[in-house]
């Protein structure tokens, strides 16, 4: 089944405003993850990454928290743009790189 | 730096008729992936090569064959496309397990 899966599937926000999004995985011995930014007709890019012994890691505006005590980690992102508007997704790439379904940020001015 | 290229962008195929989607990466990267995206569903994993010489199967392989040519190169072959196989196809590469993977552009394929 599906190691790793997203909360929501869509998120709207202003602009301006602070973006939360949330991911799940199962497998407690996950070690690696990371965030990908899809943007309409294009490949998902690589935004940021986290190691399990790690529990926060900053970007440029984009924050990766991980909570191994409840298999959750979360990426946010400050003062939210348009440009951000975009599905993101969490992976664990293990043996393969698995994705979870995706979250639709859509963000208005 | 190309990274991962794709080709082609575009194909439309009628049922039955068999195609091979190309990818290649300049990268020396050694684990190669092919994944189908769908609306609400995600990027799904149909096959990947962790290495030159091998293939494995992943979520949703059926349909589908794989070769791993050599270390750049790494096709995806439909023998007998169906109208189920319309999709976005996204080949995806990285050096090793754990570390960031770099996708092409996509192909969108529609099967008649």
């Amino acid at each position: 089944g599906e190691s790793v899966g997203l909360h929501l599937p869509t998120l709207s926000v202003q602009e301006g405003d602070n973006s939360i999004i949330n991911c799940a995985y199962s497998n407690s011995a996950s070690d690696y993850f990371i965030w990908y930014k899809q943007e309409s007709g294009k490949g998902p890019q690589f935004i940021i990454d986290i190691r399990s012994n790690m529990d926060k890691r900053q970007g440029q505006r984009v924050t990766v928290l991980l909570n191994k005590t409840v298999k959750h980690l979360s990426l946010q992102i400050a003062a939210t743009q348009p440009g951000d508007s975009a599905v993101y997704f969490c992976a664990e790439p293990r043996t393969a790189l698995i994705f979870g379904k995706g979250t639709t940020l859509s963000v208005s001015s | 730096n190309a990274g991962v290229t794709q080709t082609p962008k575009f194909q439309v195929l009628k049922t039955g008729q068999s195609m091979t989607l190309q990818c290649a990466q300049d990268m020396n990267h050694n684990s190669m992936y092919w994944y189908r995206q769908d609306p609400g569903m995600g990027l799904r994993l149909i096959y990947y090569s962790a290495s030159e010489g091998t293939t494995d199967k992943g979520e949703v392989p059926n349909g589908y064959n794989v070769s791993r040519l050599n270390k750049r190169e790494f096709s995806l072959r439909l023998e007998s496309a169906a109208p189920s196989q319309t999709s976005v196809y996204f080949c995806a590469s990285q050096t090793e397990p754990n570390t960031e993977a770099f996708f092409g552009q996509g192909t969108r394929l529609t099967v008649v």
